[in-house]
C-alpha cells in the first residue's frame, strides 16, 4: 500500500557537517510537509509546499535550513551547517490539501548532530 | 498565544479497559482538530480530523469528541488492547485563510498492561 518513504532512516554527523534528508510523497499527493519532533520541544512545523511550491517555511531557522521538491516525486530538507541543537527526528508528511485533509507521515529520519 | 495542553501525560491501563484522553486549546479563530497516534520509532498516524460543526467522530474503537464552545476534545479508547500502547497528540488548527497553521500538544502516553 502506499507509503510516505524518507532517506536516510538514521543519519549521525558531527557539527559544521551539511545534511539532506530526502522524502518520497504518496504518488498523487500534491502536498508535503516537513516537521521536527524532540523531546523537549514536541513536535514542529518546519515547511509544506503544494504543487511544489513553498507555501510557507517560517517554522525553519532560515540561515541554515532550506527546503526544496526539485519535482514530484522528491523533497529535501537541507542543514547546512548542522548544529548540536538540530539533534532530532525529521519527519515528511504529504496529503492532497492543506487545512482540513489527512496528512500521511513517513517513517522519520533520526538526526543526531555531535 | 495559541496552546493545546494534553492530559494526562502518562496513562497505564489493563487491557480490555476504556480510557479517555483530554485535549484542552486556546487557538482561535479556529479550523480544525487532529488527533494522532504514534507508535514508538513511527511518524504519526491520523485517527480523527474534526471541524468547528462537528462534535463526534469515531474510527474503529476510537472516538473523539469536540466541544468548541469550550475549546476541549478528548479521545476515548474502547476495550483497549496491547496494540494502543503510543503517544496520542493533539493537533489543533488555526483558520487563515487556506494556510496551514498548526498548534501541538506535548501528547498523552499510554501504556496498555496485559
Amino acid at each position: 500500500d502506499a507509503r510516505v518513504t524518507q532517506t536516510p532512516r538514521h543519519k549521525v554527523t558531527e557539527m559544521g557537517q551539511e545534511v539532506t534528508m530526502r522524502c518520497q510523497p504518496i504518488l498523487g499527493h500534491n502536498t508535503v510537509f516537513w516537521y521536527r519532533q524532540t523531546m523537549m520541544q514536541g513536535l514542529e512545523l518546519l515547511a509544506y509546499f503544494r504543487n511544489r511550491a513553498p507555501l510557507d517555511d517560517s517554522g525553519m531557522p532560515k540561515d541554515r535550513f532550506s527546503a526544496e521538491m526539485p519535482d514530484a516525486t522528491l523533497a529535501t530538507l537541507k542543514i547546512q551547517p548542522s548544529e548540536p541543537r538540530d539533534s532530532a527526528v525529521y519527519f515528511c508528511a504529504s496529503g492532497v490539501g492543506i487545512s482540513i485533509d489527512t496528512q500521511y507521515f513517513g517513517p522519520g529520519t533520526r538526526l543526531t548532530v555531535l | 498565544k495559541n496552546q493545546v495542553e494534553q492530559s494526562p501525560q502518562s496513562l497505564i491501563i489493563l487491557e480490555g479497559k476504556n480510557c479517555t484522553l483530554q485535549c484542552n486549546y486556546t487557538v482561535s479563530p479556529f479550523s480544525n482538530l487532529r488527533w494522532y497516534k504514534q507508535d514508538t520509532g513511527r511518524g504519526p498516524v491520523s485517527l480523527t480530523i474534526m471541524t468547528f460543526s462537528e462534535n463526534t467522530k469515531s474510527n474503529g474503537r476510537y472516538t473523539a469528541t469536540l466541544d468548541a464552545d469550550t475549546k476541549q476534545s478528548s479521545l476515548h479508547i474502547t476495550a483497549s488492547q496491547l496494540s494502543d500502547s503510543a503517544s496520542y497528540i493533539c493537533v489543533v488548527s488555526e483558520a487563515s485563510g487556506g494556510s496551514y497553521i498548526p498548534t501541538f500538544g506535548r501528547g498523552t502516553s499510554l501504556i496498555v498492561h496485559p
